[in-house]
C-alpha cells in the first residue's frame, strides 16, 4: 500500500540552526501539507501547498518556516532558525482531493531543539 | 471561537465490547468531518469520513455518526480488538472560514483490556 515517508525520523538541533525535513508523499497525490503536534497538544495545521505555491497557511508558519518541492518526488519543509517551540513531531501528509480530505500522514519527524 | 474538541480523554473497555467515542464541535458551519487513529510514534491514520449531509457512516466495524443539532459527532468500533488501542482524534474542515485546513480535536485514548 502506498504510503507517505518522511526523513529523519528524529531530528536533534541546536537552538539557532536551520533544520530541513524531507518528505515523499504519494506518487499520484497532488496536494501536499505539514502538520505538527507538540508533546501532548493537538495537531497542528502549519501549511498545504499545490502546484508549486503555498495555498493556505496557519499562523504558525512564519517568516521562519518554508516549503519546497525540489523535484518530482520531495517536499521539504525549512525552519531558518529554530527555537526551543519549535520542537515538536512534524508530520508531512498529502491527498487526492483539493478540499483536505482524507489525507494520509507520514510517521512523522521527531524535532528537538537544544 | 471554533473549537473541535473531545469529551473524554481516556476510555478503557474490555476486548470484543464495543467503543464509543465522542466528540463535540463548534463550528455549525463546518460541513466536513474524519476521524483519525494515531498509534504510538506513528502518523495518524484515515479511519472514516462524514459528510454534513449525512448522519451516519459505515464502514468496516467503524461508523460515525453525526448530530448537527447538537454538534456532535461519535465514532463506534464494533467487537474492540487489543489494536485499536490508540489515540482517536476528530477533526473537521471548516468551510466558512475560509480555510480549508483540517482542524483536530485533541484526542482520546482508546484502551483495550484482554
Amino acid at each position: 500500500e502506498p504510503e507517505v515517508t518522511q526523513t529523519p525520523s528524529h531530528q536533534v538541533t541546536q537552538m539557532g540552526q536551520e533544520v530541513i525535513l524531507r518528505c515523499v508523499p504519494i506518487s499520484n497525490h497532488l496536494y501536499f501539507y505539514w502538520y505538527r503536534q507538540i508533546l501532548g497538544q493537538k495537531v497542528e495545521f502549519l501549511v498545504s501547498f499545490y502546484n508549486n505555491e503555498i495555498s493556505e497557511k496557519s499562523e504558525i508558519f512564519d517568516d521562519q518556516f518554508s516549503v519546497e518541492r525540489p523535484d518530482g518526488s520531495n517536499f521539504t519543509l525549512k525552519i531558518r532558525s529554530t527555537k526551543l517551540e519549535d520542537s515538536a513531531m512534524y508530520f508531512c501528509a498529502s491527498s487526492v482531493l483539493p478540499t483536505n480530505e482524507k489525507l494520509f500522514f507520514g510517521s512523522g519527524t521527531q524535532l528537538s531543539v537544544l | 471561537g471554533e473549537s473541535v474538541g473531545l469529551h473524554l480523554p481516556t476510555l478503557s473497555v474490555q476486548e470484543g465490547d464495543n467503543s464509543i467515542i465522542n466528540c463535540a464541535y463548534s463550528n455549525s458551519a463546518s460541513d466536513y468531518f474524519i476521524w483519525y487513529k494515531q498509534e504510538s510514534g506513528k502518523g495518524p491514520q484515515f479511519i472514516i469520513d462524514i459528510r454534513s449531509n449525512m448522519d451516519k457512516r459505515q464502514g468496516q466495524r467503524v461508523t460515525v455518526l453525526l448530530n448537527k443539532t447538537v454538534k456532535h459527532l461519535s465514532l463506534q468500533i464494533a467487537a474492540t480488538q487489543p489494536g485499536d488501542s490508540a489515540v482517536y482524534f476528530c477533526a473537521e474542515n471548516g468551510m466558512d472560514t475560509g480555510r480549508r485546513a483540517l482542524t483536530f480535536g485533541s484526542g482520546t485514548r482508546l484502551q483495550v483490556q484482554p
